[in-house]
């Protein structure tokens, strides 16, 4: 079945460390978003990709970085810049920007 | 500015009433579309709805049924009958043409708890 597939679903960052979350879809889909949602909030954008070897910051890309050399393939690190990373993380596509966002289970990322 | 407003943060109604979610939107733009997602507790979002500005024609699919309102600047939506498995966090999102990246606006969403 086509899909995006987020991996961890649990994370777990020590102080000064870099993470890195997975986004994987084979929906052919050409443009790829990262969201992140703080309880009783909604989404915010952090990086989005319109093409391969291409993506435009968001909102809060700060700390944030991102690449995207794959079609299927949108990874994104949490760096230590990000003082406050704990958040529920969405990986998002669509075949292009405007179009509706098909999302993936999310990461849940924690400081330890 | 755009902005999104889903004012009730929580509803609980009991499982067969009918459920309204309320989606005020602000935006300068002639050109736009508004969406709806499903949160359920698993965490994935799932599209509902999308609906451009030029289309004032209500939507019903099955249980679901959506109120776009261009004069009062509304898309509010309508579960009928509802079931437990409605429950979920729902969210009423904006685009506009005149963004050429088309961000989506997210509003903060109304967590819908149906009780058996």
């Amino acid at each position: 079945d086509g899909g995006i597939t987020q991996s961890p679903k649990y994370l777990f960052r020590k102080e000064g460390q870099n993470v890195t979350l997975s986004c994987e879809q084979n929906l052919n889909h050409d443009a790829m978003y990262w969201y992140r949602q703080d309880p009783g909030q909604g989404l915010r954008l952090i990086y989005y990709s319109q093409i391969v070897n291409d993506f435009q910051k968001g909102d809060i890309a700060e700390g944030y970085s991102v690449s995207r050399e794959k079609k299927e393939s949108f990874p994104l690190t949490v760096t230590s810049a990000q003082k406050n990373p704990t958040a529920f993380y969405l990986c998002a596509s669509s075949i292009s920007l405007g179009q509706p966002q098909h999302f993936g289970d999310g990461t849940r990322l924690s400081i330890l | 500015a755009q902005k999104v407003t889903q004012a009730q943060t929580e509803i609980s109604v009991v499982e067969k009433e009918d459920v309204t979610l309320d989606c005020v939107y602000e935006t300068r733009d002639t050109t736009y579309y508004l969406f709806w997602y499903k949160q359920p507790p698993s965490g994935e979002l799932v599209f509902l709805i999308r609906r451009n500005s030029f289309d004032e024609q209500n939507e019903i699919s099955g249980r679901y049924s959506w109120n776009f309102q261009k004069s009062t600047s509304s898309f509010n939506f309508t579960i009928t009958a509802s079931q437990v498995v409605d429950s979920a966090v729902y969210f009423c999102a904006l685009s506009e043409a005149r963004d050429s990246n088309y961000q989506l606006i997210w509003g903060a969403g109304t967590k819908l708890i149906i009780k058996p």
